[in-house]
């Protein structure tokens, strides 16, 4: 069954440093989105990407937030200046219609600010 | 404000009894439902989808749709122990919104 990739699936950065989390979509997708989890809390929607562009963002999703699809495959979150509260699982999900289908989740990067 | 809600739970039911997880959303223009699974851990997991109402049934799993009372359920029939996870509610918000947003999700424990 195909599935939504993720890596790395455990990044421990100190405060201040930019991370990238990286996703490989299901490649017949056209849709791409990521969420949060911090511990204890609910999925928490940051982004969509559709047609090589952001299509919806979240208030959490402010400056500090990127996406990018660099190649046909990559999808990317970058956090340009992390601070503790960006501690948290973040999901990258797919899907091939933006509502009449459910997501994809893929496993998920643990995001750890120290 | 798009809201999803749930009892966050623990619901804790026996082995081989009936589970029932109620979700309420606040939009009357949402067309597409979703239960997702998720183990501690984990991602969520995809079980089941509804979009028009009444009930759509697959295997042990019945979700249940009434737009009128914007409310959604999902009946896990002969639970077992491995059923032991958090359900997530999820809901698609249309007409602009277009993000799929999540309940908090109810803990179910299905003991022997």
């Amino acid at each position: 069954e195909p599935e939504v990739t993720q890596t790395p699936s455990h990044q421990v950065t100190q405060m201040g440093q930019e991370v990238i989390l990286r996703c490989v979509p299901i490649s017949n997708h056209l849709y791409f989105y990521w969420y949060r989890q911090i511990l204890g809390q609910k999925v928490e929607f940051l982004v969509s990407f559709y047609n090589n562009e952001i299509s919806e963002k979240s208030e959490i999703f402010d400056d500090q937030f990127s996406v990018e699809r660099p190649d046909g495959s990559n999808f990317t979150l970058k956090i340009r200046s992390t601070k503790l509260e960006d501690s948290a699982m973040y999901f990258c999900a797919s899907s091939w219609d933006s509502g009449n289908g459910g997501y994809t989740f893929g496993s998920g990067t643990r995001l750890t600010v120290v | 404000q798009k809201e999803v809600e749930q009892n966050s739970g623990p619901l804790s039911v026996p082995e081989g009894a009936i589970a029932s997880l109620n979700c309420t959303y606040s939009d009357r223009v949402s067309q597409s439902f979703f239960w997702y699974r998720q183990y501690s851990g984990k991602s969520p997991e995809l079980i089941m989808s509804i979009y028009s109402n009444g009930d759509k049934e697959d295997g042990r799993f019945t979700a249940q749709l009434n737009k009128a009372s914007q409310y959604v359920s999902l009946l896990i029939r002969d639970s077992q122990p491995s059923d032991s996870a958090t359900y997530l509610c999820a809901v698609w918000f249309s007409g602009g919104y277009n993000k799929l947003i999540f309940g908090a999700g109810t803990r179910l424990a299905v003991h022997p």
